[in-house]
């Protein structure tokens, strides 16, 4: 089993609508999650991170955390097609408290 | 404050020829990570290293593909003998503690001829 599973997509959602991105995760000791994105041909960025259950909200994105269900999730909200690029969710956890990466989501936001 | 640098950015070997790859991290980053992605593929781990020390190599190939972190200068990833299959973009990043966030470098994109 995957320590962080992401759905590949691709996911298309019409400009200026809510993209709805999730994560799940197997390590239920797990107490820190992240979001990153990454433009094609660019190295990964940081968006935000998420230590406690419920919701945190940076601008127009929102993680939110479910650490009963094992998931995180990220919601961009009034999605511009700048936001189109492949999200990464990273968990640290496992046996070494460890980083790990899920294989990201890829999002097209169309005009 | 700079951020993570990698150099080359860009890389092109013929098959059998020696890879270096260099990381210089953040400034009081003392953790390194180093990371392959394939064209249209994930980000894969690769190996963990802190100064001087391997901490975890559980994603490098068993053989041609090596890391250091030395006391003085900055991470290598060297890979010997280098075949079309390696092809890759090789990003590093580094942070401040194990379970800190990462911030990766623009990477390094390797072409094998």
């Amino acid at each position: 089993q995957k320590e962080v599973e992401q759905n590949s997509g691709p996911l298309s959602v019409p400009e200026g609508a809510i993209a709805s991105l999730n994560c799940t995760y197997s390590d239920r000791g797990s107490q820190s999650f992240f979001w990153y994105r990454q433009y094609s041909g660019k190295s990964p960025e940081l968006i935000m991170f998420i230590y406690s259950n419920g919701d945190k909200e940076d601008g127009r994105f929102t993680a939110q955390l479910n650490k009963a269900s094992q998931y995180v999730s990220l919601l961009i909200r009034d999605s511009q097609p700048s936001d189109s690029a492949t999200y990464l969710c990273a968990v640290v956890g496992g046996p070494g408290n460890q980083f790990y990466f899920g294989t990201g989501t890829s999002l097209t936001v169309i005009p | 404050n700079a951020g993570v640098m990698q150099n080359p950015r860009h890389l092109v070997r013929r098959r059998g020829q020696e890879a270096r790859l260099r990381c210089s991290p953040m400034k009081g980053h003392s953790h390194v990570y180093w990371y392959r992605q394939l064209p249209e593929e994930g980000l894969k781990f690769m190996v963990y290293l802190q100064k001087e020390n391997i901490i975890d190599e559980s994603g490098m190939p068993k053989e041609r593909f090596s890391a250091e972190f030395p006391k003085e200068g900055p991470s290598i990833l060297r890979i010997q003998q280098v075949v079309r299959g390696d092809s890759a973009a090789y990003f590093c990043a580094s942070s401040l503690d194990r379970e800190e966030t990462q911030y990766f470098g623009p990477g390094t994109r390797l072409l094998v001829l």
